[in-house]
C-alpha cells in the first residue's frame, strides 16, 4: 500500500522568511496530493492541493511543486507569519481507491 | 455552518466499558472515514466507507467496529476501550474517495480512566 514519507518533523522561521516541506510517497499510481493544516486542538484543513497534471500550484503565500519522477512533492510557504504555526500534513490518494494517506507531519513555528 | 460534525466533543471511558462516538455530515459525501490521532503523530485511517461498503485497514484492532446506518451518520465503537485507544478520534467526508477532498469533523477526544 500507499507510505508517504513527511521531512522534516520541526521546523522553525522567523517571521518573513520560507519554509519548505518535503514529502515523498511509494506509490507511483497516486495521482492527488493535499496539504492539510493543523492548528492545536482544531480539525485538519486543507489549505492547497496538487494533481498529478501538473507540476505546480500557486495560492498566494502557498505554493506546492510535484515531482512525479521521484515521487516527492513540496509545500513551499514565503513571507511566513505566526499564524502559519501550525502541523503540516501532507497526503496522498489515487482515484481508483478511497483512502488518503498522510504523512507523519511537520510542526511549524514561526517566530516573530 | 458545520459540515461535518462529530459528538461528544470529549469523552472519558473506563477500561474495558464500550464507547461509541458519532459522526454527521450534511454534505451528502459517498464517503466517510474515521481516523485516530496520537499526540503529535498523523492521522492513521482505521476504516472507511464508500456508500455503504464497508473497508477496513488491514492493521485496525478488531476491537473498533463502525456502522454507517445511513448517508449522514456514521459511529465508531470501541468494544473495549485500553489505555492505548486514548487518542483523539477524527471522522471525515469525501465525495468520492481517492482524488477528492477530505472534510474534517472537530474530532472526538477519548480519555480512558
Amino acid at each position: 500500500g500507499e507510505n508517504v514519507e513527511q521531512h522534516p518533523s520541526t521546523l522553525s522561521v522567523q517571521e518573513g522568511d520560507s519554509a519548505v516541506i518535503k514529502c515523498t510517497y511509494s506509490d507511483s499510481a497516486s495521482n492527488y496530493f493535499p496539504w492539510y493544516k493543523q492548528e492545536l486542538g482544531k480539525r485538519p484543513q486543507l489549505i492547497i492541493d496538487i494533481r498529478s497534471n501538473v507540476g505546480e500550484k500557486k495560492d498566494q503565500r502557498i505554493a506546492v511543486t510535484l515531482n512525479k519522477t521521484a515521487k516527492h512533492f513540496s509545500l513551499h510557504i514565503t513571507e511566513t507569519q505566526p499564524e502559519d504555526s501550525a502541523v503540516y500534513f501532507c497526503a496522498a490518494s489515487k482515484t481508483n481507491t478511497d483512502k488518503l494517506i498522510f504523512g507523519t507531519g511537520t510542526r511549524l513555528q514561526v517566530f516573530p | 455552518d458545520a459540515m461535518v460534525i462529530q459528538n461528544p466533543r470529549y469523552q472519558v471511558t473506563q477500561f474495558g466499558k464500550p464507547v461509541t462516538l458519532s459522526c454527521s455530515q450534511t454534505l451528502n459525501h459517498n464517503v466517510m472515514y474515521w481516523y485516530q490521532q496520537k499526540s503529535s503523530q498523523a492521522p492513521k485511517l482505521l476504516f472507511h466507507y464508500y456508500d455503504k461498503d464497508f473497508n477496513n485497514e488491514a492493521d485496525t484492532p478488531d476491537n473498533f467496529q463502525s456502522r454507517r446506518p445511513n448517508t449522514s451518520f456514521c459511529f465508531l465503537d470501541i468494544r473495549s476501550p485500553g489505555l492505548g485507544d486514548a487518542a483523539m478520534y477524527l471522522c471525515a467526508t469525501s465525495v468520492q474517495g481517492g482524488g477528492t477532498e477530505a472534510f474534517f469533523g472537530q474530532g472526538t477526544r477519548l480519555t480512558v480512566v
